[in-house]
């Protein structure tokens, strides 16, 4: 049973424009999500997170916003760069059921950039 | 500079033989990680230990051993009782207390099984 789910398995945008990749999850316990950005033969590095408490959350280029009714989060990316193209993993935590330790991941999304 | 370390990068296997894959972080973290990483699936965890001595399975534990005799290091023993032992394996840690989920990966090692 996937608990969270990046239903779009790539996406290409061009240089410039703004990139938005969505995440989607069931487990209602889940209160805590955050974004990896990962490129090939390497481990995924952290980029942006967001608490259950917040909609938005800004970070220079980056911004993720949640939508807990929905069960819906994106993460948008303005404006898109060449060095922005690498598959993202949505994943999320219940900081209430299972401490800060057990992260729940998505399947990726790749994402290219065209120059 | 501090980081996670996995070792070997690349990892060429028999069928029917054990093999072990090394993790050693110094972040002074307590919790450590695996994951596995196959196409389209996304990571899925193994096993992961919060405190030395101490671990506990993660969602595909099956086929797989660790252990947990030094803070700083999380190997993981790919047995041959894994059926499917081909892929990139992932290791990681973070603060265990107060901690917000954020884990800090090394740069995976990839086992292929011939």
């Amino acid at each position: 049973d996937q608990q969270v789910k990046q239903n779009s398995p790539s996406l290409s945008v061009q240089e410039g424009r703004i990139s938005i990749l969505n995440c989607d999850y069931t487990n209602s316990m889940f209160d805590y999500f955050l974004w990896y950005k990962k490129y090939p033969a390497e481990g995924p590095t952290f980029l942006i997170s967001i608490s259950s408490i917040k909609d938005k959350n800004e970070d220079g280029r980056f911004t993720v916003f949640l939508n807990k009714s929905a069960k819906h989060l994106s993460l948008h990316i303005v404006p898109s760069q060449p060095g922005d193209s690498a598959v993202y993993f949505c994943a999320a935590s219940g900081l209430s059921n299972f401490g800060n330790e057990k992260l729940t991941f998505g399947t990726g999304t790749r994402l290219t950039i065209i120059p | 500079d501090g980081g996670i370390t996995q070792s070997p990068k690349y990892l060429f296997r028999k069928e029917g033989q054990n093999v072990t894959l090394s993790c050693e972080q110094n972040l002074n973290h307590d919790a450590m990680y695996w994951y596995r990483q196959d196409p389209g699936q996304g990571l899925r965890l193994i096993y992961y230990s919060q405190i030395v001595n101490d671990f506990q399975k993660g969602d595909i534990a099956e086929g797989y051993s660790v252990s947990r005799e030094k803070k700083e290091s999380f190997p993981l023993t790919v047995t041959s009782a894994q059926k499917n032992p081909t892929a990139f394996y992932l290791c990681a840690s973070s603060i265990r207390q107060g901690g917000t989920g954020e884990l800090f990966f090394g740069e995976g090692s990839r086992l292929t099984v011939l």
